[in-house]
């Protein structure tokens, strides 16, 4: 069965620090992959996706995320934070055999000190 | 605008009392899912549909129901809540290659 680990829970980092959230999923076989941001009191949006082709994905809001097959890892990464990036971030895998399920972890709380 | 809508955005109920959540898109799409968050377990699926009149139970589909009647609505129906239900709820709709959009989230309370 998929699953998707998150191994940080809460992370605090101060304004322009730099960020990188870690995600694990196990499943053997192909996958597409996704990072969601959810805002205090608001619902998921999404922040980018892997499909195929170039394992550097690059997203909206300065975010960036890599995927490497032989670690299966897909994480989160932004060069220098911003407060307003304070809010819970989650990853989801989705295997290529079955579309519309889609398995999130647990989340990453994050908090940007001003 | 492209959308998910889902109704009501709160909503307090006791136990045993049938309650409906209704999920409505208007993109089209073919895959809709309706998820459950709490704290600390993200968001688990509870019922998930490919097309009209395919659905498919999730992960933690027990004490709900969906029906899929037409492409653009995807109720969620509890015919007899229990206090383990009060969560936030997400709906949420698909095609092809992208992600979920996701819907503003259904607040639900069972006293």
């Amino acid at each position: 069965a998929q699953s998707v680990s998150q191994h940080n829970h809460h992370v605090i980092l101060s304004e322009a620090a730099s960020l990188e959230l870690g995600c694990n999923y196990s499943y053997g076989g192909t996958v597409n992959l996704f990072w969601y941001v959810q805002y205090p009191g608001q619902h998921l949006q999404l922040l980018l996706k892997y499909f195929s082709g170039d394992p550097l994905v690059k997203g909206i809001k300065g975010f960036e995320a890599e995927f490497i097959k032989s670690k299966f890892s897909f994480n989160l990464r932004k060069p220098s934070v911003q407060w307003s990036d304070t809010a819970e971030y989650f990853c989801a895998v989705n295997a290529y055999s079955s579309a519309s399920k889609i398995i999130f972890g647990s989340g990453t709380r994050l908090s940007i000190r001003p | 605008e492209a959308q998910v809508t889902q109704n009501p955005r709160y909503l307090i109920t006791v136990t045993g009392k049938k309650l409906t959540v209704t999920c409505s898109q208007n993109m089209n799409h073919e895959y809709m899912s309706w998820y459950r968050q709490d704290p600390g377990l993200g968001l688990r699926q509870i019922y998930y549909s490919m097309n009209v009149e395919v659905t498919d139970k999730g992960d933690v589909p027990e004490g709900y129901k969906v029906s899929r009647k037409e492409k653009r609505n995807f109720p969620l129906i509890l015919e007899s809540p229990s206090p383990n239900q009060t969560s936030l709820y997400f709906c949420a709709s698909r095609t092809g290659a992208n992600g979920y959009t996701f819907g503003s989230g259904t607040r639900l309370t069972v006293v």
